[in-house]
């Protein structure tokens, strides 16, 4: 099975702050990730997919990069409604799986 | 637009059954790979199910294996999760998510409650 290691587990950010989340994939899955937020209480909404391709509606601000085995989410110039629980996924295979998570708060 | 609305979820007592459903719109249901995905309280995000476009396959996480069963109604728009032999570590929000080269759309969820 793949492993995803997503880091940091959580951190603390400034609005206007720039953010960076790593995964790594214990294989090569190509470009076969994609990347969620999660507030409290809330379902998971998509951010990216296939490593860069941001969905639809989702603020400039936001971007993906990587291939292979690591694999970055960035977020240029950090907004109030940012913070909130970010998550990797690999659908490269069976079974899919997600990283840890990392918990962006407010400083 | 692209909705998925779950439902059936409820409490259940350890060795009991339940079967949940996801009722889709907005988009050509039968094209599309489905899933299921689950969070456990105060937890991550775990995969669980997946069943490609006509039901012929299906694929499983391993804690699940031989409990669940995903099944599609195509003519209904409807996807399902027969979950039996329940545990409490079951316990969780189950969320429908339709996939699309990798991307997943997510319903709001559903909270399944396993105890005594």
């Amino acid at each position: 099975d793949i492993q995803m290691t997503q880091s940091p587990s959580s951190l603390s950010a400034s609005v206007g702050d720039r953010v960076t989340i790593t995964c790594r994939a214990s294989q090569d899955i190509r470009n076969d990730l994609s990347w969620y937020h999660q507030k409290p209480g809330k379902a998971p909404k998509g951010l990216i997919y296939a490593t860069s391709t941001l969905q639809s509606g989702v603020p400039s601000r936001f971007s993906g990069s990587g291939s292979g085995t690591e694999f970055t989410l960035t977020i240029s110039s950090l907004q109030p409604e940012d913070f909130a629980t970010y998550y990797c996924l690999h659908s490269h295979g069976f079974p899919r799986t997600f990283g840890q998570g990392t918990r962006v708060e407010i400083k | 637009e692209v909705q998925l609305a779950e439902s059936g979820g409820g409490l259940v007592q350890p060795g009991g059954s339940l079967r949940l459903s996801c009722a889709t719109s907005g988009f050509t249901f039968s094209t599309y790979w489905m899933n299921w995905l689950r969070q456990a309280p105060g937890k991550g995000l775990e995969w669980v199910a997946t069943i490609l476009q006509d039901g012929s396959e299906k694929h499983y996480v391993d804690s699940v294996k031989g409990r669940f069963t995903v099944s599609r109604d195509n003519a209904k728009n409807s996807l399902y999760l027969q979950m039996n032999s329940l545990r409490a570590e079951d316990t969780a929000v189950y969320y429908c998510a339709r996939e699309d080269w990798g991307r997943f759309d997510w319903g709001q969820g559903t909270l399944v409650t396993v105890s005594s």
